[in-house]
């Protein structure tokens, strides 16, 4: 079946520029999660999404990052204001919303988009 | 204390070697525990969630001590197509994120 699909895969923008990174989950995964990754380095956990529920943006790192989810399906992670620093690949993942009692079940991830901030 | 650590290797072994990987969490809170890949340039693929009794899939051995908080990760008869970064992975306190190490690179040569 079809995974998660990104877009755009790779996108170059000028310091100061805003940017949309596009996310459409597994269908049926309830839960969906953005990452990023730096080169050479682990991922950073950013927001996720349940469900109608508020979101948790607890990763996000300043507020120039924002996401929204529309219809409970495709996510959009905006950056504003593009800084160097912000060059990374996002990652999103969606998975079965987490267990009552606390469990996660396994996230499956999109290709990413790989941002490259000049 | 970090979250999740690994040892980051690189780990070079001949093909046919087993290898373990050995990871460190430091919420005794968390529930849900995961060895992912990540071959280079590409996504993390999930190879095999870890279970408290421990558990097997094929070459993989994936062991979980709650008490001392680790995790370890073993590969038998080593194949080149095992090349690749490990990811230790154990969610967070609240269910809503998974906490990734910094993974373990694994070399494979024939």
């Amino acid at each position: 079946g079809a995974g998660v699909s990104q877009s755009p895969s790779n996108k170059v923008t000028e310091k100061g520029k805003d940017v949309e990174l596009r996310c459409d989950p597994i269908s049926g995964h309830t839960a969906l999660y953005w990452y990023r990754q730096s080169l050479g380095q682990g991922l950073e956990f950013l927001i996720y999404f349940q469900g109608n529920s508020a979101p948790d943006k607890s990763g996000l790192p300043s507020d120039r990052f924002s996401a929204e989810r529309t219809g409970g399906s495709v996510s959009t992670l905006t950056i504003q204001r593009t800084q160097q620093e912000d060059s990374a690949v996002y990652l999103c993942a969606s998975s079965f919303p987490s267990w009552a009692s606390g469990g996660s079940y396994e996230q499956y991830f999109g290709p990413g988009t790989r941002l490259t901030v000049t | 204390r970090k979250e999740v650590e690994q040892d980051p290797g690189p780990f070079n072994v001949p093909e046919g070697a087993t290898v373990a990987f050995n990871c460190t969490y430091s919420n005794s809170a968390s529930q849900s525990f995961f060895w992912y890949r990540q071959d280079c340039r590409k996504e993390p693929k999930l190879l095999m969630s870890v279970y408290s009794s421990g558990n097997e899939d094929g070459r993989f051995t994936a062991q979980l001590n709650r008490a001392s908080q680790y995790i370890s990760l073993l590969i038998r008869d080593s194949k080149l197509s095992d090349s690749a970064t490990y990811l230790c992975v154990v969610n967070n306190q609240a269910g809503t994120a998974l906490i990734f190490g910094k993974g373990t690179t694994l070399s494979v040569s024939s």
